[in-house]
C-alpha cells in the first residue's frame, strides 16, 4: 500500500519570498510522484510529475520539486511567490507500473496563502 | 489541451432520492475515475474505469455505483442519497500509460438535506 503525508495544513508566505511545501510517501517500490495544484473552486490542475533521472523536475509557473529515495520526499518549491499562488496544493503517488496500477493516492493538501 | 466536463455543476437532492452525476472526457482516455473531496481528506477515490463497459471499486465505494457506457462516459450514481454523502465531487481521466497524468473536471457540489 502507498500513502503520502504533507505535514502542514496551512502554510502563509509573504509576496517574494520562497516557498517549500512539504510531502513525505511511503511506498514500497519508487513510485511516480505528482504536485497537482487547485485554485479556488476549480478542479486540480497538474503542476509538475516525476518519474525517473533527475531528482529536480521543472514544473508549471516557477514551481520545481525535488525527490528524495533516502528521505521519501518530494518537496515542493519556488524561488519567488505571488499573490495568484495561493490555492491548494496536493501532492500524489502512483505505483510505477502504470495501466491497471495506475491509481493515484493523495496527501490531504496544503492551503497556501500569500500575503501582499 | 484535455477537457473533462461535468454535470450538474451543482445540485441538491434530498435523502433517499437517486442521483446521477456525468462525466465525459474528449481526451480518449481509457481510465476514468471518479472522486470525493472533503475537508480535512484530501481526494478520495470511489469508482474507477479502464474502459467501456468496466468498473471497479476505489477505497470508499459503499453507497455508489458507477456506468462506464463508452469511452467518453463515466457516470456516478447514488441510488439512496444521505447526507454523509454532501461534497464536493471531481472526475478525471488519464491514458494509463508511465505516470497516469490525470486531468480534472470542474467539479460537481452535492448537497444532500
Amino acid at each position: 500500500a502507498q500513502s503520502v503525508t504533507q505535514p502542514d495544513a496551512r502554510v502563509t508566505v509573504s509576496e517574494g519570498a520562497s516557498l517549500q511545501l512539504r510531502c513525505k510517501y511511503s511506498s514500497s517500490v519508487t513510485p511516480y510522484l505528482f504536485w497537482y495544484v487547485q485554485y479556488p473552486r476549480q478542479g486540480l490542475q497538474l503542476l509538475l510529475k516525476y518519474y525517473s533521472g533527475d531528482p529536480v523536475v521543472q514544473g508549471v509557473n516557477g514551481f520545481e520539486a525535488e525527490f528524495s529515495k533516502s528521505n521519501s520526499s518530494f518537496h515542493l518549491r519556488k524561488a519567488s511567490v505571488h499573490w495568484s499562488d495561493s490555492a491548494v496544493y496536493f501532492c500524489a503517488v502512483s505505483p510505477n507500473s502504470g495501466g491497471s496500477n495506475a491509481k493515484l493516492t493523495f496527501g490531504k493538501g496544503t492551503k497556501l496563502s500569500v500575503k501582499s | 489541451e484535455a477537457a473533462v466536463t461535468q454535470s450538474p455543476r451543482n445540485k441538491v437532492a434530498v435523502t433517499g432520492g437517486k442521483v446521477t452525476l456525468s462525466c465525459n472526457q474528449t481526451n480518449n482516455h481509457n481510465n476514468m475515475y471518479w472522486y470525493r473531496q472533503d475537508t480535512g481528506h484530501g481526494l478520495r477515490l470511489i469508482h474507477y474505469s479502464y474502459g467501456a463497459g468496466s468498473t471497479e471499486k476505489g477505497d470508499i465505494p459503499d453507497g455508489y455505483k458507477a456506468s462506464r457506457p463508452s469511452q467518453e462516459n463515466f457516470s456516478l450514481i447514488l441510488e439512496l442519497a444521505t447526507p454523509s454523502q454532501t461534497s464536493v465531487y471531481f472526475c478525471a481521466s488519464g491514458d494509463g500509460m508511465g505516470p497516469d497524468t490525470q486531468y480534472f473536471g470542474p467539479g460537481t457540489r452535492l448537497l444532500v438535506l
